[in-house]
């Protein structure tokens, strides 16, 4: 099916274990982003990528990892989750950057007890 | 960098009636000021956006405007329905930038 779909759409793991979320979209887009939501803090930027191989930090980077080896796929990582990353996590795309609409995933929620 | 706020994070009004959302911005080269609705258990969605060479832009019962002396901007939703009980984001950004500052978001409740 065409567009952006993430996997898995609900998770529960513990602390200290390590969680990947992926995301993948059949555009092509060149621009992809990652984003938790949380009560009271809106949606905040994690890390984005322009092409493959390229990424880049946003305002709540700290604890993920994340790459892009393919243009449609881009995988984030908790390398040892912790509590205060329980949010729900949804990916983006878009062709073009800022000025250009983003497409949003149907996201992932993530409990870590 | 850029901050963006939004207000209200509630409103409730009743059927009908229209509904405003306010944001500011921070950073004065901002250019690029697009909506986002988000439906329960649901991604955002772009609704309308504007960019910094227009004032006001329309489509049916949505409208946004924008103020670039006071950085600020607004979306007026009018002859609300239910359909429109959602969580509403503002966002700002330039084409000096990739990304775009989303503002904290407000939900907006529709009472029969």
């Amino acid at each position: 099916d065409a567009g952006i779909t993430q996997s898995p759409r609900y998770k529960i793991t513990e602390t200290g274990r390590q969680v990947t979320l992926m995301c993948h979209q059949t555009w092509s887009h060149s621009y992809m982003f990652w984003y938790r939501q949380d009560l009271g803090h809106g949606l905040r930027l994690i890390y984005y990528s322009a092409a493959a191989d390229i990424t880049d930090k946003g305002e709540v980077p700290d604890g993920y990892v994340v790459s892009r080896s393919k243009t449609e796929n881009f995988p984030l990582t908790l390398e040892s989750a912790t509590r205060s990353q329980t949010s729900v996590y949804f990916c983006a795309s878009t062709s073009g950057p800022s000025y250009n609409e983003q497409f949003f995933g149907p996201g992932t929620r993530l409990t870590v007890l | 960098g850029e901050n963006v706020e939004q207000h209200p994070s509630t409103l409730s009004v009743q059927e009908g009636d229209s509904a405003v959302i306010k944001c500011t911005y921070s950073d004065s080269a901002s250019n690029y000021f697009p909506w986002y609705k988000q439906e329960l258990g649901k991604g955002p969605q772009l609704i309308i956006d504007i960019r910094s060479n227009v004032g006001e832009k329309k489509d049916q019962r949505i409208a946004v405007t924008l103020n670039k002396t006071a950085k600020h901007f607004s979306l007026h939703i009018t002859e609300t329905q239910p359909e429109d009980s959602a969580v509403y984001f503002c966002a700002a950004g330039s084409n000096r930038d990739d990304k775009i500052i989303f503002g904290k978001g407000t939900r907006l409740h529709i009472l029969p």
